[in-house]
């Protein structure tokens, strides 16, 4: 069993629509867990993190935690062209201090 | 701020020569990695260091070396390239890296 999975896509949602993102995970003690984003051609950039299980909101950014099923999803709300990237689900399991990345989802917003 | 600088960031090389990559970070972060990222296999752990002097293997480390003799740099080296080592390569750093890694802007290295 892969330690991160995630959908490779494409997920095609339409501008203004909500995209929504998920990701499971094989270790149950993992602590926290994160949201990259990675334009084509470009480095991962940290978006969000969240630790606790619920959601956390962060503008048009919501992460949401359900540890009991080991499942983790993004939403972007509103979605615009700009947010078309690449999405990297990856978890920090507190084995040692290496975060485990999936291997991503190709989000395209249609105009 | 520069934050986490890599350099060259594109490097054409052939078969066999050795290349060095450089990472230097400004936040005196801890701990620092290497990954590579190729098409199919998403970001791979090559190497990380939890300090100066001190390195560890990651998933795919043949083929490669580090230093870190100071905290901001973390150098890589590709003793004898090889083709399969064409690909992006990512440093990244963390202090607290249970609330994240900060990335580098990365280097296309080609083996020709």
């Amino acid at each position: 069993q892969k330690e991160v999975e995630q959908n490779s896509g494409p997920l095609s949602v339409p501008e203004g629509a909500i995209a929504s993102l998920n990701c499971t995970y094989s270790d149950r003690g993992s602590q926290s867990f994160f949201w990259y984003r990675q334009y084509s051609g470009k480095s991962p950039e940290l978006i969000m993190f969240i630790y606790s299980n619920g959601d956390k909101e962060d503008g048009r950014f919501t992460a949401q935690l359900n540890k009991a099923s080991q499942y983790v999803s993004l939403l972007i709300r509103d979605s615009q062209p700009s947010d078309s990237a690449t999405y990297l689900c990856a978890v920090f399991p507190n084995r040692d201090d290496k975060i485990i990345f999936g291997k991503g989802t190709r989000l395209h917003i249609l105009p | 701020d520069a934050g986490i600088t890599q350099s060259p960031r594109y490097k054409i090389t052939e078969t066999g020569r050795q290349v060095t990559l450089m990472c230097h970070q400004t936040w005196s972060h801890s701990y620092m990695f290497w990954y590579r990222q190729d098409l199919g296999h998403g970001l791979r752990l090559i190497y990380y260091s939890a300090a100066a002097d001190i390195t560890d293997k990651g998933e795919v480390p043949d083929g490669y070396v580090v230093s870190r003799s100071k905290t901001e740099n973390f150098p890589l080296t590709l003793e004898s390239a090889t083709r399969s080592q064409t690909s992006v390569y990512f440093c990244a750093s963390c202090q607290q890296c249970a609330r994240g890694q900060y990335f580098g802007p990365g280097t296309r290295l080609t083996v020709t």
